[in-house]
């Protein structure tokens, strides 16, 4: 029962810009609650990308970039690359759900 | 470096219970929590509970808080997760992670490798 929504997928062509949308509610990133975003390989484990909305770790390309506004988030990626080709899944709290941690339903990212 | 090196894969019967080991190591231990996600096939993340490394204080998801521990081991900087009365919607790859709160959030930044639990009837 994930309280935060994605798109299943987004495409694009190499060296696009794509945006991948995370939507919430009044009591997740409506509240305040800070947005991360993670990329997943397939047979992989995930991999941190943006955390607290905006914040890159080292080694993560500056071609990765997020924000949050309202009761939603963005991660964008531009000069998209082929081994971008992945899925990414955003992650909050909700003060509704009496947990810790909701992840966002994941979007894959084909690159053509 | 920080490593998470969990156990190996696991096969079990519906109603079984199993019990994942994820040791911890290069970072101090004490000065952060280690979550459980779990990941069925093809599906999403899905987060499944979380223990303080400092004084092993626990937190779980609503709707496995009835079957599931969480516990560890500081003199092996080991932590284990325990999940019972199995069923065959628990197969799934189970991630031991490292978190930390810089923000309003928590979010993790180290993953261990993961470890596949199949559950048979």
């Amino acid at each position: 029962q994930s309280a935060l929504t994605q798109p299943p997928s987004v495409s694009g062509a190499p060296g696009q810009r794509v945006t991948i949308s995370c939507t919430g509610s009044s009591t997740s990133i409506g509240a305040g609650y800070d947005v991360h975003w993670y990329q997943q390989i397939p047979g992989a484990a995930p991999r941190l990308l943006i955390h607290n909305n905006d914040n890159r770790p080292s080694g993560v390309p500056d071609r990765f970039s997020g924000s949050r506004s309202g009761t939603s988030a963005s991660l964008a990626i531009t000069g998209l690359q082929a081994d971008d080709e992945a899925d990414y899944y955003c992650q909050s709290y909700d003060s509704s759900l009496g947990g810790f941690y909701v992840f966002g339903t994941g979007t894959k990212v084909v690159v053509l | 470096q920080v490593r998470l090196v969990q156990s190996g894969g696991e096969v079990r019967k519906v109603g079984a219970s199993v019990k994942v080991s994820c040791k911890a190591s290069g970072y101090t231990f004490g000065h952060y929590g280690i979550t459980w996600v779990r990941q069925a096939p093809g599906q999403g993340l899905l987060w499944l509970g979380w223990i303080s490394g400092h004084d092993g204080h626990t937190i779980y998801a609503p709707w496995v808080q009835d079957r599931v521990t969480v516990t560890t081991d500081t003199s092996t900087t080991t932590v284990y997760m325990e999940l019972r009365s199995l069923r065959s919607d628990d197969t799934a790859v189970y991630f031991c992670a490292r978190d930390l709160m810089t923000g309003s959030s928590p979010f993790i930044d180290h993953w261990g490798q993961g470890t596949l639990v199949t559950v048979s009837s």
